[in-house]
């Protein structure tokens, strides 16, 4: 089945402890996104990868890093949280970065540091 | 830059009446435009796309939507709702020239609530 998937869905963390949230597609998608949700701003976007080892900022990089070893994977590091980071994560992907490509979000990852 | 508005946080809608979830955009040039629906503890689905032709567009679960170019609008509607379509709903849009990677900008979601 062709899904993306994101590990953990729930998260509890400290301030200031390190996490990673792992995302994953097997869909062979060049193109891979992070979003944050807050309530009344929508989705934005965090970083993306437009293909290996090509990573750059989206709206809102700051307290983030990202990689892109492999095509596949996508992981969302949190070097030291802060409780502003407090929110809903989704990895998407999509085939390209071309503007009518569809994107296909994971379940999210729901974060809440104290 | 593009923007998206929802101007609603919410819509009620009675089971079996039509419902209409309002979007406005604003972006440079011809837009690509989406809807995604979230249910509760879900990621976004995938609902229907605007790119180019016919101004409606039909998508998934009976849903579909107008692009009005003259009054930058993509209206979500579906002719009779039902209880399992309470759910949030996100529009979306990507400029047609897209160099920088910023593929989606989303409006702010309008949670959409069918009573029996």
């Amino acid at each position: 089945e062709a899904q993306v998937t994101q590990n953990p869905r729930y998260l509890i963390t400290v301030t200031g402890k390190k996490l990673t949230v792992t995302c994953s597609q097997n869909m062979n998608h060049e193109y891979m996104s992070w979003y944050r949700q807050d309530p009344g701003l929508g989705l934005r976007q965090i970083y993306y990868s437009m293909n290996v080892e090509v990573t750059d900022k989206g709206d809102v990089p700051e307290g983030y890093k990202v990689s892109r070893k492999e095509k596949r994977n996508f992981p969302l590091i949190l070097e030291s949280p802060s409780p502003n980071q407090t929110s809903l994560y989704f990895c998407a992907s999509s085939l390209s970065v071309r503007s009518r490509e569809t994107q296909y979000f994971g379940p999210g990852t729901r974060l809440l540091v104290l | 830059a593009q923007s998206v508005a929802q101007p609603e946080d919410q819509v009620n809608v009675a089971e079996g009446n039509p419902l209409t979830v309002k979007c406005t955009y604003s972006v440079s040039g011809n837009p690509y435009l989406f809807w995604y629906v979230q249910y509760p503890n879900r990621g976004l689905q995938f609902l229907l796309k605007y790119i180019t032709g016919d101004n409606l567009v039909k998508g998934s679960y009976g849903f579909e939507a107008e692009f009005n170019k003259s009054q930058t609008s993509f209206h979500l509607k579906k002719p009779s709702a039902l209880v399992s379509d309470s759910a949030l709903y996100f529009c979306a849009v990507r400029p047609p020239i897209n160099n920088a990677g910023n593929m989606l900008t989303f409006g702010g979601g309008t949670r959409l609530m069918v009573k029996p």
